[in-house]
């Protein structure tokens, strides 16, 4: 199983501040990396896949890239409305799916 | 537009068993796998698994054998989740998801909550 590990466990940064989360994997996932958003009582919100591609609707100030075994999700301007818990997760062995376990953006 | 509707909220007793359902809309049912993600309170997100909707065939995750069983109803466009002998650490959200370009996934169900408490 690839384990996905996702850094700083709780990240504090002030509003209209740049936000960068890390994800690493255990072994390689080529570009096989999506990034979701989860607010408290909702469903995660899929973010980015393919390591760098946002998803349909989201902001341009997201941002993804990295390949193999490093990725990294970058929020260039924070909103009141993106403070909330980010996964990373790997797609790579569609048998064997893992997530990270998570970054929590919380406002400084 | 693509809805995935998942069953109420369950309170059960240790040893019962529980049966979760998510019924999809605004896509067709079988072109996508199905998948199921667990959310243990104040934890993060597990894959349980998938099932293919063209044949039936489920794929489990590690630690999702035995007691956990994916289901369809391809006529009315229903997936579902089956847990027997419920288990304290069962207590958690279930999801219903599926990805339309591959294994990320972009529709998400609202979840249902299942508590196991005696």
């Amino acid at each position: 199983e690839i384990v996905m590990t996702q850094s700083p466990a709780t990240l504090s940064v002030s509003p209209g501040e740049r936000a960068t989360l890390s994800c690493r994997a255990s072994q390689s996932v080529s570009s096989n990396l999506a990034w979701y958003q989860q607010k408290p009582g909702q469903a995660p919100r899929l973010l980015i896949y393919g390591a760098s591609t946002r998803a349909t609707g989201i902001p341009a100030r997201f941002s993804g890239s990295g390949s193999g075994t490093e990725f990294t999700l970058t929020i260039s301007s924070l909103q009141s409305e993106d403070f909330a818990v980010y996964y990373c997760q790997q797609y790579n062995n569609w048998l064997s799916i893992t997530f990270g376990q998570g970054t929590r953006l919380e406002i400084k | 537009q693509v809805q995935l509707v998942q069953s109420g909220s369950e309170l059960k007793k240790p040893g019962a068993s529980v049966k979760v359902s998510c019924k999809a809309s605004g896509y067709t049912f079988t072109s996508y796998a199905m998948n199921w993600v667990r959310q243990a309170p104040g934890q993060g997100l597990e894959w349980m698994g998938w099932i293919n909707t063209n044949t039936g065939n489920p794929t489990y995750a590690q630690g999702f054998t035995g007691r956990f069983v994916f289901s369809l109803d391809t006529s009315v466009s229903t997936a579902y989740l089956q847990i027997s002998s419920l288990k304290a650490e069962d207590t958690a959200v279930y999801y219903c998801t599926y990805g339309s370009g591959s294994y990320f996934f972009d529709y998400w169900g609202q979840g249902t909550l299942v508590t196991v408490s005696s």
